[in-house]
């Protein structure tokens, strides 16, 4: 059975600093994801990471994937408030009939002023 | 880009009737559409996956009887939580995945808030 999981699950950061959250899976895969969640919304889709290697950066998000290591890091840089929500990673493995994703716990980022 | 549409995006009902949800891929077609659940502060869980034309695969642990799944067209999946119960009451997110888009990601409803009283 695929484990996707993350730490930390919380994460309390002020304002400007610096800080990664990791997602570790148990099963080999190229394909994740990450996304962001806010309370009471749906996902949206941050980055998709298809290759061993693969960096991808927007504003001050930067995610990465190893996958030899099984292991995607989401880095926060200069955190402000607005990045407060929760982060997911996801695994994409095929299942049979289809590909299909397996969430990690998620990591509850609370940016404090 | 790809959108997909999901209603309704809360619904109360009584324990013991049933509920449907709609998710719709609004610009492309989609041959398989995912059906998750999620309780409060935790993750999503992969209830079903829904191939057009043909019965949803369920995971392990998911009542087939009490979440009926119907994919009959390129464009419309639907759940349908049966006699629901108080327990029921969870967050659905339905996704799909663009062909177009080859492994581009996933694309997700909005959601559906579902409280049974």
């Amino acid at each position: 059975e695929l484990k996707v999981e993350q730490n930390p699950l919380f994460l309390s950061m002020q304002e400007g600093k610096n800080y990664t959250i990791y997602c570790n899976y148990s099963t080999t895969s190229d394909r994740l994801y990450w996304y962001r969640q806010d309370p009471g919304k749906s996902l949206e889709s941050l980055f998709v990471l298809l290759s061993n290697g693969a960096v991808k950066q927007e504003g001050r998000l930067m995610a990465s994937l190893d996958t030899k290591a099984r292991l995607s890091t989401l880095h926060i840089t200069a955190a402000v408030h607005d990045l407060s929500a929760t982060y997911f990673c996801a695994v994409d493995i095929w299942g049979g009939t289809a590909s299909k994703l397996t969430f990690g716990t998620g990591t509850r980022l609370q940016v404090t002023l | 880009g790809a959108v997909v549409s999901q209603h309704p995006s809360r619904v109360i009902c009584k324990s013991g009737t049933s509920v449907k949800i709609e998710c719709r891929s609004l610009d492309f077609q989609a041959t398989t559409m995912f059906w998750y659940r999620q309780f409060p502060k935790k993750s999503l869980m992969l209830m079903a996956t829904s191939n057009e034309g043909s019965k949803a695969t369920y995971e392990q642990g998911v009542e087939k009887d009490k979440f009926l799944i119907n994919h009959a067209s390129l464009t419309l999946s639907t759940l349908t939580v049966t006699s629901a119960h108080p327990e029921d009451s969870s967050f659905y997110i339905c996704s799909a995945r663009d062909p177009q888009r080859g492994l581009g990601g996933y694309t997700f409803g909005s959601g559906t808030r579902l409280t049974v009283v």
